[in-house]
């Protein structure tokens, strides 16, 4: 079985400044996919970043990149330059191997709330 | 804007009744998946259809059912509602091949029962 963990409830952050939300997995596969979505107070789910199990560099989307630490089973989402639109649910998600019938569906984490001061 | 289209944003009904939630895929997606958010269970995966067939099974209760339809567009019955159904219910839809399976999430339907 998969399993997401976010520790952190609530972060803070200085607008401008870079902030860490942290995510740690578990899961026995050896090949998985992990995910980092954007749920604003409106509710939606924004996709944000991608990294898969094999992927030897760690994933960059413009000011989002994904610290991946497969020894660790961490994949933590650093934000740089905060924006105040930044603040929102961050969910950190999984699937499993592509062959496997895990791989069509996501494991979510408890989300963490970021908000970004001015 | 994820491409991703459901409706309707918001539904009001109560206990005991039956409500149906639609969704409209990305164009090209043939996967479409369905999850329930709520604040005791977090984000759960309840059904994934692929190209008019069922490909997968969440935490979906017997009540609730699901189809996709030959355009592609999916709905999700939600039968004898009770007030722990109360949620928001995503689609989501992706290409349902490749590497990445990056699933992109509709606005919701927000469903309060009463």
């Amino acid at each position: 079985a998969q399993k997401i963990t976010q520790t952190q409830p609530g972060m803070f952050v200085q607008e401008k400044e870079a902030v860490t939300l942290d995510c740690t997995y578990d899961t026995s596969d050896q090949s998985y996919g992990l995910f980092w979505y954007k749920q604003p107070s409106s509710g939606e789910m924004i996709f944000l970043i991608y990294q898969g199990s094999y992927d030897e560099q760690n994933a960059t989307e413009g000011r989002y990149s994904l610290n991946f630490q497969k020894a660790r089973k961490s994949a933590n989402l650093v934000i740089s330059a905060s924006q105040l639109g930044d603040s929102a649910m961050y969910f950190c998600a999984m699937r499993g191997p592509i062959s496997s019938g895990s791989a069509r569906q996501l494991t979510f984490g408890s989300g963490t709330q970021l908000t970004v001061l001015p | 804007d994820s491409g991703v289209t459901q409706t309707p944003k918001h539904l009001i009904t109560a206990t005991g009744q039956r409500v149906t939630l639609r969704c409209s895929p990305r164009s090209g997606d043939l996967s479409v998946y369905w999850y329930q958010q709520s604040l005791d269970q977090g984000l759960q995966f309840l059904i994934q259809y692929y190209n008019g067939e069922e490909r997968a099974k969440g935490n979906i209760l017997e009540r609730f059912s699901a189809q996709q339809f030959p355009d592609l567009h999916s709905e999700l019955n939600l039968s004898s509602l009770e007030l722990g159904d109360s949620a928001l219910y995503f689609c989501a839809s992706s290409v349902g091949r490749g590497s990445s399976y990056e699933q992109y999430f509709g606005p919701g339907t927000r469903l309060t029962v009463t």
